[in-house]
C-alpha cells in the first residue's frame, strides 16, 4: 500500500531561521501531494499542495515542490516565526481514490 | 467558509460502554471521513463514507462502526469502548470530484476510556 517517510522531529528553530521537513512516500500513478498543518489544540488545517510533476504549492511563506523522480514533497520556509509552532503532516493521496495516507507527523517548536 | 463540526471537544466513558462520536459538515460535501490520532503514528483512517448509507472500510476499523442517515452528518460508534481507544478522533469531509480534493477536518475529540 501507499506510505510517507516523514522527517522525525521534534524540530526545535530560532525565529527567522530556515526550515525543511522532508518527506518521501510511495503511491502507484500520479498521486496529489498534501502538506497539513495542526496548531495547538486544533484540527488538521491544508497548508498546501501540489497536483501534478513539478508543480510548486505555496501559502504562508511556505512552499514544496512535487518531484516525481525523487518521489519526495519536501516542505521548505525561509524565515520561521513563532507562530509557525505546530505539528507537520506530508500525505499523499493516490489518484482515483479521496483517501490520504498520512506521515506521522513533524513537531516544530520556534524559539524567540 | 468550510465548518466541521464535533460534538464534543473532550470525552471520558468507562470500559464497556456504548460510544457516539458526531461530526456535521456545512459545505454539502459527499464524502466524509473518520480518523485517529496518536502520538507517532500520525493519522490513521477508521472508515471513509462517499454517500448518505454508504460506508467503507478504512485502515483500522476493529471495534468501530459509522452511520451515515444525512448527507451532513456522520457518525462513529463504539459499540463496546475499550482502554486501547484512547485517542483524538478526527473528522473531515470532501467533495468527491477534482484532482487532489481537499479535506476540511474538525478540532477533534479528545477521548478517554477508562
Amino acid at each position: 500500500g501507499d506510505s510517507v517517510t516523514q522527517m522525525e522531529g521534534p524540530v526545535t528553530l530560532s525565529e527567522e531561521a530556515f526550515l525543511t521537513i522532508n518527506c518521501t512516500y510511495t503511491a502507484t500513478g500520479y498521486p496529489s501531494l498534501f502538506w497539513y498543518v495542526q496548531y495547538p489544540g486544533e484540527g488538521l488545517q491544508l497548508l498546501l499542495k501540489a497536483t501534478k510533476a513539478d508543480d510548486k504549492g505555496s501559502n504562508k511563506g511556505f512552499e514544496a515542490t512535487y518531484r516525481k523522480e525523487t518521489t519526495s514533497f519536501h516542505l521548505e520556509k525561509g524565515s520561521v516565526q513563532v507562530s509557525d509552532s505546530a505539528v507537520y503532516f506530508c500525505a499523499p493521496m493516490r489518484a482515483g481514490s479521496y483517501q490520504l495516507t498520512f506521515g506521522k507527523g513533524t513537531k516544530l517548536s520556534v524559539i524567540p | 467558509d468550510v465548518k466541521v463540526t464535533q460534538s464534543s471537544r473532550y470525552l471520558v466513558k468507562r470500559t464497556g460502554e456504548k460510544v457516539f462520536l458526531e461530526c456535521v459538515q456545512d459545505m454539502d460535501h459527499e464524502n466524509m471521513f473518520w480518523y485517529r490520532q496518536d502520538p507517532g503514528l500520525g493519522l490513521r483512517l477508521i472508515y471513509f463514507s462517499y454517500d448518505v448509507k454508504m460506508k467503507e472500510k478504512g485502515d483500522i476499523p476493529e471495534g468501530y462502526s459509522v452511520s451515515r442517515e444525512k448527507k451532513e452528518r456522520f457518525s462513529l460508534i463504539l459499540e463496546s469502548a475499550s482502554t486501547n481507544q484512547t485517542s483524538m478522533y478526527l473528522c473531515a469531509s470532501s467533495f468527491p470530484y477534482g484532482q487532489g480534493p481537499t479535506q476540511y477536518f474538525g478540532p477533534g475529540t479528545r477521548l478517554l476510556v477508562l
